[in-house]
């Protein structure tokens, strides 16, 4: 197993929310990379942080957020929720900004949007 | 951006037989390619990964190819066990200023005793 956490292990929500989700990196790790996977599909690059900024981004719209605490721990922020938005949410903690790197995952979130 | 595509999307094999899942990229300048099995319910594990300056490499009874001119790398599974059951994923990896994995869409491996 890695050393990497997330919390909650499942929440449901209805249309029109907001959810926090939570990360901790492996220790020694500083870059956290958030992934959403469809039930079926794999996972699609949210967007990625690096020593607390955020470090590029994939196709998903402002109302996905996130932060990057001092110790590297990490939130995922989504407003608005869509029914679209139901699915398995994974962070992954490596130990570079972008150079060639290992990320291991954590065992994800299961999101419900009702 | 990069596009991964990857075959079969389901494959069954009888125990003690291989396995073969096939992946193709499309960004040249991608340099590492991980494979990750996930079982059901639980995340995606890195199984084992492959560099570009490397042509092959083996772990066990996993063994993972690369061709770096076609632009396509394969996962090898020996003598399969019911416990290699799951859905595996190839990635590939461009490093740079951002280091994001793209994914394949999964293989769904069954292995029957």
């Amino acid at each position: 197993e890695t050393g990497v956490t997330q919390s909650p292990t499942h929440l449901i929500k209805t249309r029109g929310q907001q959810v926090t989700l939570r990360c901790s990196s492996q220790s020694g790790h500083n870059t956290v990379s958030w992934y959403q996977q469809a039930l079926g599909q794999g996972p699609q690059f949210i967007f990625q942080y690096y020593r607390e900024e955020e470090n590029g981004r994939g196709n998903f719209p402002p109302r996905f957020s996130g932060l990057q605490f001092p110790n590297y721990s990490s939130e995922l922020n989504v407003n608005a929720l869509e029914l679209d938005d139901s699915a398995l949410y994974l962070c992954a903690s490596s130990n570079s900004g972008g150079a060639l790197e290992t990320q291991y995952f954590g065992p994800g979130t299961r999101l419900l949007v009702l | 951006g990069e596009n991964v595509e990857q075959h079969p999307s389901t494959l069954s094999v009888q125990e003690g037989d291989s396995a073969v899942i096939k992946c193709t990229y499309s960004d040249s300048a991608s340099n590492y390619f991980p494979w990750y099995k996930q079982e059901l319910g639980k995340r995606p594990q890195l199984i084992i990964d492959i560099r570009s300056n490397v042509g092959e490499k083996k772990d066990q009874r996993i063994a993972v190819t690369l061709n770096k001119t076609a632009k396509h790398f394969s996962l090898h599974i020996t003598e399969t066990q019911p416990e290699d059951s799951a859905v595996y994923f190839c990635a590939s990896y461009r490093g740079s200023t951002l280091g994001r994995l793209y994914f394949g869409r999964g293989t769904q491996l069954t292995v029957w005793p």
